[in-house]
């Protein structure tokens, strides 16, 4: 089946830098991904939709400077964390839409843990 | 506006027993409706999907839920439980009006041995 990888699994960095997170649709073409964002003990709350070759859509709210997100290709989407805060820390999840399903199915990455200290 | 409730933020059940996890939805049009877990620091594992046709849809791991438009419900059922289905359950539903999944505020389910 469709299968969408994340990279990493978990990162801990310092106040002030800035983390790349990855996400791979593995032998399927992904022309839009999704980045959410979970904090502990509630539900996914949706960053950003990721269309390759064109500016993400952000959600409300959602600082586009802070959250920058790439789609440059069709199986490859990345999110950076710029700047990174302690508040920034919670777990990021990805997904990418079945081929050729559109709305009928999503497939989701593994998630990064990330930790800014 | 479009949303997912899921009334229950623990559902607690005794090995062996049936489970029912609940779900409501609030979308435009026909709505696809899914549900997923999640175990501890991992993404999200898809359960079962309903798109059209038959209301009871049967998925991964012996779970199955039942579409009732007029109650607009798709809850998650199990006629028994185990220890490892322990974990966390999000509902979600994807109505026409917009391209995104809208997901409930997830159900821990803790089954007792």
């Amino acid at each position: 089946g469709a299968v969408v990888s994340q990279h990493p699994s978990w990162v801990i960095c310092k106040s002030g830098t800035s983390v790349k997170i990855e996400c791979r649709s593995l032998d399927f073409q992904a022309t839009t991904m999704f980045w959410y964002r979970q904090f502990p003990k509630q539900s996914l709350m949706l960053m950003a939709t990721s269309n390759e070759g064109s500016k993400a859509t952000y959600e409300q709210g959602v600082e586009k400077d802070k959250f920058l997100i790439n789609h440059a290709s069709l199986t490859l989407s990345t999110l950076t964390v710029t700047s990174a805060h302690p508040e920034d820390s919670s777990f990021y999840i990805c997904s990418a839409t079945f081929p050729g399903q559109g709305r009928k199915g999503y497939t989701f990455g593994s998630g990064t843990r990330l930790t800014v200290v | 506006a479009q949303s997912v409730a899921q009334p229950e933020d623990q559902v607690n059940v005794a090995e062996g027993n049936p489970l029912t996890v609940k779900c409501t939805y609030s979308v435009s049009g026909n709505p696809y409706l899914f549900w997923y877990v999640q175990y501890p620091n991992r993404g999200l594992q898809f359960l079962l999907k309903y798109i059209t046709g038959d209301n009871l849809v049967k998925g991964s791991y012996g779970f199955e839920a039942e579409f009732n438009k007029s109650q607009t419900s798709f809850h998650l059922k199990k006629p028994s439980a185990l220890v490892s289905d322990s974990a966390l359950y999000f509902c979600a539903a994807h109505g026409g009006a917009t391209n995104k999944l809208i997901f409930g505020t997830g159900t821990l389910l803790a089954v007792q041995p």
